[in-house]
């Protein structure tokens, strides 16, 4: 059975620093998605990375997939407040990790 | 506004009663999705559709749990005998089936069993 693994799960970081979350996954997957969720809200789409090598950018956000280690990456650059949220990776549309909380402090 | 809605929005039942929720997907998308996720935990899929037909059903949802979609639109999903444990909020999701099947989600509904 697909398992997905995000760490870490909770991340406190200081406005302006760089960090890193990585996504693993356990079986091969064409496709893999990342989603930002604020607290109340439902969930919001933030990259779709389709092939082995994809690097996608968005404002301080870049994700990036490598297939053949079956690990995506989310890396946050000169982080801001507005950043703070739940980020979720998933893979094979379907299945999602649990989640990575950040909160990003003055 | 053309996304996805769902309705309600909050269920409270007790124990033992049968509720439905509705989704409504967008338009031109083949592909809905049901989903439930609890506190501080990701969306565990439940089922999902593409046009009418119910191609993918999660081995963890129990017989109590049935998912519709007649006419390959809006959908359906109803719980029976609700228990305490099936307390959650219930995201609904569309998607087209070619392409990146990137989804889209509804507001949820938060049901709570008492």
């Amino acid at each position: 059975e697909l398992k997905v693994e995000q760490n870490p799960l909770f991340l406190s970081m200081q406005e302006g620093k760089n960090y890193t979350i990585y996504c693993n996954y356990s079986t091969t997957s064409d496709r893999l998605y990342w989603y930002r969720q604020d607290p109340g809200k439902s969930l919001e789409s933030l990259f779709v990375l389709l092939s082995n090598g994809a690097v996608k950018q968005e404002g301080r956000l870049m994700a990036s997939l490598d297939t053949k280690a079956r690990l995506s990456t989310l890396h946050i650059t000169a982080a801001v407040h507005d950043l703070s949220a739940t980020y979720f990776c998933a893979v094979s549309d379907m299945r999602f990790g649990a989640g990575t909380r950040l909160t990003v402090k003055p | 506004d053309t996304g996805v809605s769902q309705d309600p929005r909050h269920k409270i039942t007790k124990r033992g009663q049968n509720v439905t929720f509705r989704c409504d997907p967008i338009s031109e998308h083949n592909r809905l999705y049901w989903y439930r996720q609890t506190l501080g935990q990701g969306p565990e899929f439940l089922t999902y559709f593409q046009n009418e037909a119910q191609l993918e059903k999660s081995r963890l949802l129990s017989d109590r749990f049935s998912a519709e979609r007649p006419k390959g639109s809006f959908s359906t999903l109803e719980i029976q005998r609700t228990e305490q444990g099936d307390s959650a909020m219930y995201l609904c999701a569309s998607s087209l089936s070619q392409g990146p099947r990137e989804q889209y989600f509804g507001p949820g509904t938060r049901l709570t069993v008492t």
